[in-house]
C-alpha cells in the first residue's frame, strides 16, 4: 500500500514568507504527527493530530502551526519565516487503534524547506 | 521518557553482524525500547521494538537485559544498504507520539 506522502519535497522562501506543507497518511491511520529536523537541533516534535484534534504539541513558537482534516490528511503552517525555519519537515502517521501499541511511526520523506 | 545514551558512531564490515548498544538505566516499567533508522536524506524508518522480552523480526534483533536498563540491536548481517543512523527511543508508546529522538548512532558499513 502507498506509503506517506508529502508534498512539495523541496521549497525555497524568503523571510517573512508563509509556508504550508501538505501530508497524506497511509490509508487507514487516523494519526498523524509532524517533526522538525536540522542539522543542530535533530529531529524534534512539532505536534500531533488524531481525528482532527491537536493532542500533543512540542516547544515551538506560534508560528508553527497545523490541522487535519476528516480524511486524516494534515497539513502544516509556518508563517513570518526566519532562516532558522530552514530544515527537514518529517510527517508521521500511525494507526492508533484501540489497545494496540501504537509507537510505531511510519514517516513520509519529508518536505525540504530553504528560508532565504 | 528515559533518557537514551547511544555511541556517536560505530563501524561495521559488509556481511558481519551489527551490534548496536542503547543504555537507557531511567526507563520505567510501562516504556517500551524503540529502534529506527533514517537513512540519508530519507525519513526515519521503524526497525522494531520490545518491552522486556528478546524480539526478531525481519530486519534486526532486539536483546534487552533483565533489568531493563540496556538494549543490543542486532542486525545479523550488514550490507552496505544498512548505513543509516541509528536511534534508540524509550517511550510508553500508548497514545503517545512524542517520540524524543537523540543523536542516534551514525554507523558506517564497510566493504
Amino acid at each position: 500500500k502507498a506509503g506517506v506522502t508529502q508534498t512539495p519535497r523541496y521549497l525555497i522562501k524568503t523571510r517573512g514568507q508563509q509556508v504550508t506543507l501538505s501530508c497524506s497518511p497511509i490509508s487507514g491511520h487516523r494519526s498523524v504527527s509532524w517533526y522538525q529536523q536540522t542539522p543542530g537541533q535533530g529531529l524534534q516534535f512539532l505536534f500531533e493530530y488524531f481525528s482532527e484534534t491537536q493532542r500533543n504539541k512540542g516547544n515551538f513558537p506560534g508560528r508553527f502551526s497545523g490541522r487535519q482534516f476528516s480524511n486524516s490528511r494534515s497539513e502544516m503552517n509556518v508563517s513570518t519565516l526566519e532562516l532558522g525555519d530552514s530544515a527537514l519537515y518529517l510527517c508521521a502517521s500511525s494507526r492508533n487503534l484501540a489497545g494496540e501499541n501504537t509507537g510505531e511511526l511510519f514517516f513520509g520523506e519529508g518536505s525540504r524547506l530553504t528560508v532565504l | 521518557d528515559a533518557k537514551t545514551t547511544q555511541p556517536p558512531s560505530m563501524d561495521c564490515a559488509e556481511g558481519r553482524a551489527a551490534n548496536l548498544p542503547c543504555n537507557h538505566s531511567t526507563i520505567s516499567g510501562n516504556e517500551y525500547v524503540y529502534w529506527y533508522r533514517q537513512i540519508h536524506s530519507q525519513g526515519p524508518q521503524y526497525i522494531i521494538h520490545g518491552l522486556k522480552n528478546n524480539e526478531t523480526n525481519e530486519m534486526a534483533s532486539l536483546i534487552i537485559t533483565e533489568d531493563r536498563k540496556s538494549s543490543t540491536l542486532i542486525l545479523p548481517h550488514a550490507t552496505l544498504r544498512d548505513t543509516a543512523v541509528y536511534y534508540c527511543i524509550a517511550d510508553r508508546g500508548a497514545g503517545s507520539y512524542q517520540l524524543t529522538f537523540g543523536k542516534g548512532t551514525k554507523l558506517s558499513v564497510i566493504p
